[in-house]
């Protein structure tokens, strides 16, 4: 247990609808990043946050947005789904945007899109 | 365009076997190599890799690091089922943020 949350566990969307995903981070970590992992592939970086702000972005169209709270708390928001945005949404906490210090990932959100 | 390659994609050996898992990496101004051991969902850390040449040990698992190859090892002796996993190598390299890209991981099946 990493002490990092997330929510829903699966969802099931269809095409062009929104979606808005979910993190709690551990306490005292004031930097998130998320990440999509498709099927049987690695991780791709979408984007961090540090101290609610963005603080470096991956290759993510903007339709894929978040927002960080002063509670840890963080969102994942995907507009206009796509067949291609099904995976596994990830989200890492760390006590800084560097890389000296640790990520720890939650569980992940299961999306699917039809 | 940032690149981590790994290889191989999915092994099956026995309880007791020792394992390499090679990662190779392109990168504009490298920072870091990451390994992950991902069970079901959420990755975990194994070790962290700046400089070349010296080794990260824990218990059965080690890595080293050659940043003149661009490449990496993670070793994994007297191998137990519980090592059966997908194991990631990430690179951080030059963007700002932990931009980490990550290979496909290498799938470990550890038989009794």
């Amino acid at each position: 247990e990493t002490g990092v949350t997330q929510s829903p566990t699966h969802l099931i969307k269809t095409r062009g609808q929104q979606v808005t995903l979910r993190c709690s981070s551990q306490s005292g970590h004031n930097t998130v990043s998320w990440y999509q992992q498709a099927l049987g592939q690695g991780p791709q970086f979408i984007f961090q946050y540090y101290r609610e702000e963005e603080n470096g972005r991956g290759n993510f169209p903007p339709r894929f947005s978040g927002l960080q709270f002063p509670n840890y708390s963080s969102e994942l928001n995907v507009n206009a789904l796509e067949l291609d945005d099904s995976a596994l949404y990830l989200c890492a906490s760390s006590s800084g945007p560097s890389s000296y210090n640790e990520q720890f990932f939650g569980p992940g959100t299961r999306l699917t899109v039809l | 365009e940032d690149k981590v390659v790994q290889s191989p994609l999915s092994l099956v050996v026995h309880e007791g076997d020792t394992v390499t898992l090679n990662c190779s990496y392109e990168v504009t101004n490298f920072r870091s190599l990451l390994w992950y051991k991902q069970e079901k969902k959420a990755p975990t850390f194994l070790f962290m890799l700046t400089s070349s040449g010296i080794e990260k040990k824990s218990g059965r698992l080690s890595s080293i690091l050659d940043k003149k190859e661009l490449f990496s090892i993670l070793n994994i002796t007297a191998t137990q089922t519980g090592d059966s996993a997908v194991y990631l190598c990430a690179v951080e390299g030059d963007n700002y943020g932990q931009n980490f890209v990550f290979g496909p991981g290498t799938r470990l099946s550890v038989l009794p």
